[in-house]
């Protein structure tokens, strides 16, 4: 069965480096989005993806946050100069044709900020 | 703007049991799209059922039964005959098919153990 893929799993990086999460969302799927979720809290949307640009952004996805789609298969977000706050687990899910409604996450990166 | 409310933060069920895990939500849209995901401690997001606000019938896939009531905007978990592997976070959801994004809004979880 296709599933979304994320790699790394588990990123630590030091405030203010540039970080790169990859996602490679379930091939013929049309829209891509991404959450973060702070630890004991909820899962919160960050930003989607259709036909190659942006279709809807939170409040979150400020001007540290882009996201890319590079080659046709990896979807990634950007952020430029990381804070302590944005550790988190980062979920990247897909949506395809026959339900574009209804999303399959991929195993998320949790990223450590310190 | 739509809001999810999960109301119980915890709960506890034996194996072999019924529990049902609540949810409201609050929207002005009319066609829209009711989910519960679950979070094992993997924290990997997995869809466990679906139910579109057009269909009067209840969704259910294997043991996992919704109560979707439209009128009172609630939708809730009937997980039967209760696992082990049933212990997670559960998160209710919800997103509308308005022009420009199907993003999904979720509640705050509920803590399900499954007491053997």
């Amino acid at each position: 069965e296709p599933e979304v893929t994320q790699t790394p799993s588990h990123q630590v990086t030091q405030m203010g480096q540039e970080v790169i999460l990859r996602c490679v969302p379930i091939s013929n799927h049309l829209y891509f989005y991404w959450y973060r979720q702070i630890l004991g809290q909820k899962v919160e949307f960050l930003v989607s993806f259709y036909n190659n640009e942006i279709s809807e952004k939170s409040e979150i996805f400020d001007d540290q946050f882009s996201v890319e789609r590079p080659d046709g298969s990896n979807f990634t977000l950007k952020i430029r100069s990381t804070k302590l706050e944005d550790s988190a687990m980062y979920f990247c899910a897909s949506s395809g044709r026959k339900g574009l409604y209804e999303q399959y996450f991929g195993p998320g990166t949790r990223l450590t900020v310190t | 703007a739509q809001t999810v409310t999960q109301s119980q933060p915890e709960m506890s069920v034996q194996e072999a049991e019924t529990v049902t895990l609540s949810c409201t939500y609050d929207t002005s849209e009319s066609n829209y799209y009711l989910f519960w995901y679950k979070q094992p401690p993997s924290r990997q997001m997995i869809l466990v059922i679906r139910q579109e606000a057009y269909k009067q019938q209840n969704a259910t896939e294997n043991r996992f039964s919704v109560n979707f009531q439209k009128a009172a905007k609630s939708f809730s978990l009937k997980i039967s005959d209760s696992q082990l592997g049933d212990t997670a976070m559960y998160f209710c959801a919800f997103t509308t098919s308005r022009a420009g994004s199907y993003q999904l809004t979720f509640g705050k979880g509920t803590k399900l153990s499954v007491i053997p």
